[in-house]
């Protein structure tokens, strides 16, 4: 069964360092997403990509946060500088056009 | 205009029933339910479009009150395996998909 790809798993950092988290979609889900899920909280949607452009990221603290899905398959979310309170979990999903969206394992990301 | 949930936590004994809500102060198109056990990704069960549907498979069924903007999910005959936190995540415009993610409700399943 096709999943979502997401890369790594864990990672932990000191504040003011630069992250990248990595998403493999799954093949032929021409929509992706970007979620940040802080413990005891449910998903809050950072970046919506339709193929390589980006549909919604109104809630992406741009002055740190940046994403890519430069050939519209694969995508990186990246932090730079990292800081505490960007500790959680952060979530890929995908889907086929606007149904239901197929989540990936995620990265929880710790910062120090 | 995150949606809220209620209750925040359920405990129930194995052959029970339970329902789970979902209140938004928008207006909405649809909303979608998920299921996340602890440490792993939300796994989807269903979405209810506007117009009022019902849905459900196995004992598991939902339905979605546009004109209170509300939706209900119904657990029949609960299963160990139903434990876990449940997600509505609410869309406002057709075909955005951008969802909005409630605060979850936290099931647990007793023997």
């Amino acid at each position: 069964e096709a999943e979502v790809a997401q890369s790594p798993r864990y990672k932990i950092t000191e504040k003011s360092q630069a992250v990248a988290f990595w998403c493999d979609p799954i093949s032929g889900h021409a929509t992706l997403y970007w979620y940040r899920q802080i413990l005891g909280q449910g998903p809050e949607l950072l970046v919506q990509f339709q193929d390589e452009s980006v549909v919604d990221d109104s809630q992406l603290p741009k002055d740190r946060f940046s994403a890519e899905r430069l050939k519209g398959v694969d995508s990186t979310l990246k932090i730079q500088p990292a800081e505490l309170g960007d500790s959680a979990m952060y979530l890929c999903a995908s889907s086929y056009r606007y149904n239901e969206q197929f989540f990936g394992p995620g990265t929880r990301l710790t910062v120090l | 205009q995150q949606p809220v949930q209620s209750p925040q936590a359920v405990i129930l004994r194995e052959g029970e029933d339970a329902v789970i809500n979902c209140s938004s102060s928008k207006a909405l198109y649809s909303v979608h339910w998920y299921r996340q056990k602890h440490g792993e990704a939300p796994v989807f069960l269903m979405i209810l479009l506007k117009g009022g549907e019902q849905k459900g498979h196995d004992k598991i069924s939902a339905s979605f009150n546009e004109k209170k903007q509300q939706s209900s999910l119904y657990l029949t005959a609960s299963q160990l395996s139903y434990s876990g936190t449940y997600f509505c995540g609410t869309e406002r415009l057709r075909g955005a998909n951008n969802l909005f993610f409630g605060t979850g409700t936290r099931l647990t399943v007793i023997p």
